[in-house]
């Protein structure tokens, strides 16, 4: 099995432009999870889907922040404009709905820097 | 709002030593996750608590809930270097902790 897979690994940009990132889950995961590290804030939930459906948004920052998830295997969040404190690093999770305690399986993450 | 509380924040231990990582949280919930980092690194899953009571081992590592006092722990038997890691406690997997790092030396 590949994992979960991200993309970019890294991404340098400047404040003001749109920033996309990728997540591929496990095939036949059907819940997925993006999460943002920082060190001031440690590990904050943004969103999290069920059979690409947005379950639970309420840790989007604000509204340039957005999250889709058109199939079963691919999400992007996508922040527009981007601002220097959105630096941070960017995991995805996947899992196994319906057996609660099926753990996550989490991407490499997408380190962003934005000057 | 919820939140989670992990004691020590820091932890430096010798090879071979016993100790207890403590996570306290505000909410009634019987769903209490842990997960490792290494530096640099993604998180793993470790232990997935799903009931008052519940108890987990993997190697040297041990986690019980207890839902009534609103606490889990996370148990490190005679540790070994390779444990040296960051780890955190999550409830729901939407609250996490801020986090123990451990450092375990010769």
């Amino acid at each position: 099995d590949a994992g979960v897979i991200q993309s970019p690994r890294h991404e340098v940009t400047e404040m003001g432009q749109e920033v996309t990132l990728r997540c591929k889950p496990i095939s036949g995961h059907n819940s997925l999870f993006w999460y943002r590290q920082t060190m001031m804030r440690g590990l904050e939930l943004l969103i999290y889907f069920n059979n690409n459906v947005p379950i639970d948004d309420s840790g989007m920052p604000e509204d340039r922040f957005s999250a889709k998830m058109p199939n079963a295997s691919f999400s992007t969040l996508k922040i527009q404009p981007s601002e220097p404190r959105d630096s941070a690093v960017y995991f995805c999770a996947s899992s196994s709905q319906g057996t609660v305690n099926q753990p996550q399986h989490f991407g490499d993450g997408t380190r962003l820097s934005i000057l | 709002e919820l939140k989670v509380e992990q004691n020590p924040l820091f932890l430096s231990m010798q090879e071979g030593k016993n100790y207890t990582i403590y996570c306290n949280y505000s909410t009634t919930s019987d769903r209490l996750y842990w997960y490792r980092q290494d530096p640099g690194k993604s998180l793993e899953s470790l232990f997935v608590l799903l009931s008052n009571g519940a108890v987990k081992q993997e190697g040297r590592l041990m986690a019980s809930l207890d839902t009534k006092a609103r606490l889990s722990t996370l148990h490190i038997t005679a540790a070994v270097h390779d444990l040296s890691a960051t780890y955190f406690c999550a409830v729901d997997k939407v609250r996490f902790g801020a986090g123990t790092r451990l450092t375990v030396k010769p």
